[in-house]
């Protein structure tokens, strides 16, 4: 079975720039899971889709960042324009259908970005 | 606000010992899940283990088993005969509560010493 995959692994920009970044989650899985992870620290959640359909976008900054998930399978999120503090790595996670937090999550191997 | 605490920053053991990394968390729920992660150095974060609230039984996964005290709202990870390629960073998490969303706690980074 394929894992979830994300794209880029790594990305450096200038602060004020825009970034994208991918995520591809299992096949079949409902939920999808975008994390930000600062160094040092948990997975804090941004957003979380059930298909297509936002679950809980409560602690994403919404004046700078975006994200979709098109026809319930890819998603991509955006930061448009960066800040020094949005440097971290940003996770993707999918769960199978269901009450989603019972099952586990699946992880990507994360995007890392850099803003200077 | 719902929380996981890990008041372990940093723990160290020596390879082939055994260790218990502690975890805590917040709830107003009766039935939810508990997991441990594990993420190695520059590599993904995987599942450890699992725990059911309403199950009395502690889970176990090979070397890995919790001690689980529901009252107590208290989640800790026993690492048995531990092995160089356990040193990680370990997150508790806890979900679902009512909207659905695991929350996870700071973490602990395990250092195996040979």
């Amino acid at each position: 079975e394929a894992g979830v995959a994300q794209s880029p692994r790594y990305k450096i920009i200038e602060k004020r720039q825009s970034v994208a970044f991918w995520c591809n989650p299992i096949s079949g899985h409902a939920t999808l899971y975008w994390y930000q992870q600062i160094l040092g620290q948990g997975p804090k959640l941004l957003i979380q889709f059930q298909n297509n359909g936002v679950v809980d976008d409560s602690q994403l900054p919404k004046d700078r960042f975006s994200a979709e998930r098109l026809k319930g399978v890819d998603s991509t999120l955006k930061i448009q324009p960066a800040k020094l503090e949005d440097s971290a790595v940003y996770l993707c996670a999918s769960s199978p259908p269901g009450l989603a937090g019972a099952y586990e999550q699946y992880f990507g191997p994360g995007t890392r970005l850099t803003v200077t | 606000a719902q929380t996981v605490t890990q008041s372990q920053p940093e723990m160290s053991v020596q390879e082939a010992e055994t260790v218990t990394l502690s975890c805590t968390y917040d709830t107003s729920e009766s039935d939810y899940y508990l997991f441990w992660y594990k993420q190695p150095p520059s590599r993904q974060m995987i599942l450890v283990i699992r725990q059911e609230a309403y199950k009395q039984q502690n889970a176990t996964e090979n070397r890995f088993s919790v001690n689980f005290q529901k009252a107590a709202k208290s989640f800790s990870l026993k690492i048995s005969d531990s092995q160089l390629g356990d040193a990680a960073m370990y997150f508790c998490a806890r979900g679902p509560n009512r909207d659905d969303k695991i929350i996870f706690g700071k973490g602990t980074r395990l250092h195996i010493l040979p």
